[in-house]
């Protein structure tokens, strides 16, 4: 799978969108874009996945580059219990269960 | 959504005894569990892929004996610690789920383990 980077930490002023950067420019054709994000002791949560259109849910937006090789996950009113270890990782997409292989993550506080 | 359970959420043993945590999948069938370990401040590192029926699969540096796992139903799976030393202790997670085309992987809430 390919490699991720992201910063080690971010601040953001709560009602603020937050803005999470990844950088993947490695990543393969048939690779996915996964977030999620981990609360102090608790198992990680799914948030979105994308391939290469922009994606949005209840939880946040995620914005891929046209070339893939970057994207943006978007909090867009953060909260104080948005607070958490945010994990960006590629994952190739195929059937059967695939493996997802965390990196150090950011950890991202939002301030009241 | 897919909801993955995870028992007990914590357990203290004494140095070298066994401890078994479960991880079982509530509303889908999972033939492949994923368990991680988790050091204070550092990421989750895979330990081993659990597959139904059949042998787990480890990452290189997990000890196979000492980390027992047993895949034997389409919604459980099973983490034996044997032996547990206090460098054990640790927050141990699964996962289940993603085994369809653009589907996650969920994960159980974890287990801290104090070994004394």
């Amino acid at each position: 799978d390919a490699k991720t980077t992201q910063p080690p930490s971010m601040d953001c002023a709560e009602g603020r969108a937050a803005n999470l950067p990844c950088n993947h420019s490695t990543i393969s054709g048939n690779e996915y874009v996964y977030w999620y994000r981990q609360i102090h002791s608790q198992g990680p949560q799914y948030i979105i996945h994308g391939l290469k259109n922009n994606e949005t849910n209840e939880m946040a937006s995620l914005i891929i580059t046209e070339d893939r090789k970057s994207s943006t996950l978007i909090l867009p009113h953060a909260t104080l219990r948005d607070t958490a270890v945010y994990y960006c990782i590629v994952r190739v997409d195929m059937e059967g269960a695939q493996k997802l292989v965390f990196g150090q993550g950011t950890r991202l506080t939002i301030n009241p | 959504g897919a909801v993955v359970s995870q028992h007990p959420s914590w357990v203290i043993c004494k140095s070298g005894t066994s401890v078994k945590i479960e991880c079982r999948s509530l509303d889908f069938q999972a033939t492949t569990m994923f368990w991680y370990r988790q050091f204070p401040k550092q990421s989750l590192m895979l330990m081993a892929t659990s597959n139904e029926g059949s042998k787990a699969t480890y990452e290189q540096g997990v000890e196979k004996d000492k980390f027992l796992i047993n895949h034997a139903s389409l919604t459980l799976s099973t983490l034996t610690v044997t032996s547990a030393h206090p460098e054990d202790s640790s927050f141990y997670i699964c996962s289940a789920g993603g085994t369809h085309y653009n589907s996650p992987l969920h994960f159980g809430n974890g287990t801290r383990l104090t070994v004394t």
